[in-house]
């Protein structure tokens, strides 16, 4: 069965300090892997999201994430901190095949505070 | 162009009664998906949807129920409400039978007394 950590449920930063968000995945085979985000009071929003091809995947609002198969890992980074990316995020995963490709599995997310 | 719309924000129920949430998907999208965002649990996949059929369901119990009509919104029907059943529920869609839920509402939040 397929599952999700997301290391550290809280992470605080500086505005302007990288971010860096922690997700290991558990899977037989490599899963489709996802990072969304949720202001409060709203939906998720994908942020980006690993299929196949590149393992370094660039996203929204200057997001970025990095399949690593050796380290069953696909952290979620930004190179400068701001002050609106203070939310949660959510890692998830499906599995690489149709049928079960809608079933995402969720991480129990990481609150990022930003600080000036 | 409207995202996914949900309704109502907000909800109050006693245990026992039965609930209808509603969902309307971003124009063009034939997917719709439900999640239920619970307090300790995260968020858990409970139904899927396509052209009007349930294509997949989750590990949730068959007091929990829906179904999509033909212009493609959705409902999710809760009957006999449990405490537990207290959450945030979102509505996701997707214009691709094979791709993942990308755009969400921003959902409906079930209080159950």
């Amino acid at each position: 069965a397929q599952s999700v950590t997301q290391l550290g449920s809280h992470v605080s930063v500086s505005e302007g300090a990288l971010v860096l968000l922690r997700c290991n995945y558990s899977s037989s085979v490599p899963p489709y892997l996802f990072w969304y985000v949720q202001y409060p009071n709203q939906g998720l929003q994908l942020l980006l999201k690993y299929t196949t091809g590149a393992t370094l995947v660039k996203g929204i609002n200057g997001f970025e994430a990095e399949f690593k198969k050796s380290e069953t890992s696909f952290h979620l980074t930004k190179p400068s901190a701001h002050m609106s990316d203070a939310a949660e995020y959510f890692c998830a995963v499906s599995p690489p095949f149709s049928g079960g490709y809608n079933k995402l599995i969720f991480g129990a997310g990481t609150r990022l505070a930003v600080h000036p | 162009e409207a995202g996914v719309t949900q309704s109502p924000t907000h909800l109050i129920k006693t245990r026992g009664q039965q609930v209808t949430l509603r969902c309307s998907p971003i124009s063009g999208h034939t997917s719709v998906y439900w999640y239920q965002q619970a307090l300790g649990l995260g968020l858990q996949f409970l139904l899927w949807y396509d052209e009007g059929e349930e294509r997949n369901r989750g590990n949730f119990p068959p007091r929990f129920s829906g179904r999509q009509f033909p212009n493609y919104s959705s409902e999710l029907n809760v009957n006999a409400l449990e405490l537990e059943d207290s959450a945030l529920y979102l509505c996701a869609s997707s214009s691709d039978r094979a791709g993942q839920p990308q755009h969400f509402g921003d959902g409906t939040r079930l209080s159950i007394l």
